[in-house]
């Protein structure tokens, strides 16, 4: 099993939709949750990060951890065709700087 | 700001040649780190610097592989002789502190 899953997808959604992105981890020390977007061909894109527990709003972006259920989250509001990217979840322990990354899920908006 | 610059963007070599990509990172940024990237999967580390020193290449296989950072700036990643596994998309990533800024990436065909 590996420290971070995440669902590759792709998930196909309409402009406008919510749109829900997710991760698991196994690792109880990750005390870091970030989630990057990354379009075909670029580097990955830092959108947010959380420490700890509780949520975080940017704008469309909202992201969400749990730790209890070792559980994150990424909703995207009102999503647009430029959102069509892959979106990386990523998770770093708390004194070290070294991301473990999920595997990415593939958004896809349909105007 | 300028952002993280990698070059070359693409390389294209035989088995058993050697090849090396170099990385600029954000200004005033300590931490350096060579990711590998393969298709439909999340970043993983090869190494990362603070500084000139190297503090984290458990991961770098280092029969082929071998990356400098002289004078704590730019860094080099080389890999000899290729092999065909070695396909992938190398990114190079700068921060200071918890958030890590991605360049766009070397992708690296081995034919």
């Amino acid at each position: 099993q590996k420290e971070v899953e995440q669902d590759p997808g792709p998930l196909s959604v309409p402009e406008g939709a919510i749109v829900s992105l997710n991760c698991t981890y196994s690792n109880s020390a990750f005390q870091y949750f970030m989630w990057y977007r990354q379009y075909s061909r670029k580097g990955p894109e830092l959108l947010m990060y959380t420490y700890s527990s509780g949520n975080k709003e940017d704008g469309r972006f909202t992201a969400q951890v749990d730790k209890s259920s070792k559980y994150i989250s990424l909703f995207i509001r009102d999503s647009q065709p430029s959102d069509s990217a892959t979106y990386l979840c990523a998770m770093m322990r708390s004194g070290y700087s070294t991301l473990t990354f999920g595997k990415g899920t593939m958004l896809l908006v349909s105007p | 700001e300028a952002g993280v610059v990698q070059s070359p963007r693409y390389k294209i070599i035989e088995k058993k040649q050697p090849v090396a990509f170099w990385c600029n990172p954000i200004s005033g940024h300590n931490t350096l780190y060579w990711y590998r990237q393969n298709l439909g999967q999340g970043p993983e580390l090869l190494i990362r610097y603070e500084n000139e020193e190297a503090v984290d290449d458990s991961q770098l296989p280092k029969d082929r592989f071998s990356a400098e950072r002289l004078k704590g700036v730019d860094s080099t990643l080389k890999i000899q002789p290729a092999e065909l596994g070695d396909s992938a998309v190398y990114l190079c990533a700068s921060g200071s502190g918890t958030e890590q800024f991605f360049g766009p990436g070397t992708r690296l065909t081995v034919l």
